[in-house]
């Protein structure tokens, strides 16, 4: 089956300072999403890319869909305290055959710690 | 408030014995997802369904169960067979329309 390499695993970073993350996959996706889970919660979603190269802001949040369909970035820029959590990236792809559309597959996520 | 709930936040369970996780949106959502989470792994998909009275296996839907007799309602089943329960587990939904998913709080089951 598929499979997202996601990395890092973590990191430590110093409140103010710019992040970067990043998933490969074995195979295409045409649909990329990144989440963020906070201890004991639910992943919440970030942004969605639905098309190869396309790049998309959400406040402080850029992501890009790469343009091969196998890989995507996550960026944020001037960390605060309340960035800390797990993100992860999920790819999906929409398959016309019955009872396999839009399931996602998960990397396994980056810890990320802000030291205030 | 339109959302998805999960049920009850911590569920603790003996050796041996079936379990059924709640999960319950307003959203009038069509798909609903159950996924397992252990400690620094990705979400893994349990079962899915994407029309009531319809559901499929994910990727690891041994020792587990499910019914979708409820559009709303999407309850899982942790079977005695399933052998390493203990884990967080998650549910989904999402829209006819929409392309992503979004997630319940969440239950931590533990086996004593």
């Amino acid at each position: 089956g598929q499979q997202l390499n996601q990395s890092p695993q973590s990191m430590f970073i110093q409140e103010g300072e710019d992040v970067s993350m990043n998933c490969t996959s074995s195979s295409i996706f045409n649909t990329w999403l990144w989440y963020k889970q906070d201890p004991g919660e639910g992943p919440v979603l970030l942004i969605a890319l639905y098309k190869a190269g396309e790049l998309t802001s959400n406040g402080r949040l850029t992501a890009q869909f790469g343009i091969t369909r196998k890989d995507s970035f996550l960026n944020i820029s001037a960390s605060i305290p309340s960035d800390v959590g797990i993100y992860f990236c999920a790819g999906q792809n929409l398959h016309n055959s019955g009872g396999s559309n839009y399931k996602l597959t998960f990397g396994k996520g980056t810890l990320l710690t802000v030291n205030p | 408030d339109g959302g998805i709930t999960q049920s009850p936040k911590y569920l603790f369970r003996k050796e041996g014995q079936n379990v059924t996780l709640s999960c319950e949106q307003n959203l009038n959502h069509d798909a609903m997802y159950w996924y397992r989470q252990d400690p620094g792994q990705g979400l893994r998909l349990i079962y899915y369904s994407q029309i009531v009275n319809d559901f499929q296996k994910g990727d690891i839907a041994e020792g587990y169960s499910v019914s979708r007799e409820k559009k709303e309602s999407f309850p899982l089943t942790v079977t005695s067979a399933q052998k390493n329960p203990t884990a967080f587990y998650l549910c989904a939904s999402r829209g006819r329309t929409e392309e992503t998913q979004y997630f319940g709080p969440g239950t931590r089951l533990l086996v004593l």
